[in-house]
C-alpha cells in the first residue's frame, strides 16, 4: 500500500549493530504497528502504538525498542543486531475506529 | 493462548475454477476476522473482512463464510485467475486481546494457466 512506506527496503547489517527500521503514512491513521515475518509463521506482533505518546509491547518485543516521532512515523530500532533477527519486518497502520490493518512493502533485514 | 490455523498449507488450481482456502481460530471471543493477500516481495493487502455477528460476506469474485460453531474460516474466490496466485492469510481478533490480531501462518495458492 502506497500510503504506508518503510525504509530500507532491504538490510544486510552484522551481530552487535544498531539499525532502525522507519515507517510513514499518509492514511492519517492514529495506530501504528511493527510485526516480524519468518518462514513458516503467521506475523508476529512485536510493537504498537495507539497515539503519539502511547506505546505498547507486542508477542516479541524482546531485542527490540520503537519511537513514535509523530502520529504519521513509527520506527523500529534493534539495539544490538543478532542473527535470529533476521526477518522480514511489517509496518501496518489502523484507524481507531475500524480494526483493519493496512500494511507497508516490508523490510527484509539479514544479520550476519 | 491464541492459534490461528490453516488446513492446508499450499493450493493448486486451474484458471477459471473456484478456490476455496480454510482457516481455523481456537478463540471462541474472536469478533473481528480478515483475510489478507500477499504477494510476493510484497505486503500483504486486505483483501475482506467479517465481524462475528454475520457468517457471510461477499465481496468482488471473494466471499468469506464464519462457522463460529466450529471456529471454522474460510475465503472463496470465484473463476480463479493468474493474478490470484498468491499467499493467503486468516487473522482474527478479540477484545479481550486488546484487539491486537493473530495471524495465520498463510496458504500458497498457485493458478494454473
Amino acid at each position: 500500500d502506497a500510503d504506508v512506506t518503510q525504509t530500507p527496503r532491504n538490510r544486510i547489517t552484522k551481530t552487535g549493530k544498531r539499525i532502525m527500521l522507519e515507517c510513514s503514512q499518509t492514511k492519517g491513521h492514529d495506530r501504528m504497528y511493527w510485526y516480524r515475518q519468518d518462514p513458516g509463521l503467521g506475523l508476529r506482533l512485536i510493537y504498537y502504538s495507539f497515539d503519539v505518546k502511547d506505546i505498547n509491547k507486542g508477542e516479541i518485543s524482546d531485542g527490540y525498542s520503537v519511537s513514535r516521532q509523530a502520529q504519521a512515523k513509527f520506527s523500529l530500532s534493534l539495539e544490538s543486531a543478532i542473527p535470529n533477527q533476521t526477518a522480514l519486518y511489517f509496518c501496518a497502520t489502523s484507524d481507531s475506529r475500524v480494526e483493519t490493518q493496512y500494511f507497508g512493502p516490508g523490510t527484509r533485514l539479514l544479520v550476519l | 493462548g491464541e492459534s490461528v490455523g490453516l488446513h492446508l498449507p499450499t493450493l493448486s488450481v486451474q484458471e477459471g475454477d473456484n478456490s476455496i482456502i480454510n482457516c481455523a481460530y481456537s478463540n471462541s471471543a474472536s469478533d473481528y476476522f480478515i483475510w489478507y493477500k500477499q504477494e510476493s516481495g510484497k505486503g500483504p493487502q486486505f483483501i475482506i473482512d467479517i465481524r462475528s455477528n454475520m457468517d457471510k460476506r461477499q465481496g468482488q469474485r471473494v466471499t468469506v463464510l464464519l462457522n463460529k460453531t466450529v471456529k471454522h474460516l474460510s475465503l472463496q474466490i470465484a473463476a480463479t485467475q493468474p493474478g490470484d496466485s498468491a499467499v493467503y492469510f486468516c487473522a482474527e481478533t478479540s477484545p479481550h486481546t486488546g484487539n491486537q490480531f493473530y495471524f495465520g501462518t498463510g496458504t500458497s495458492l498457485t493458478v494454473i494457466p
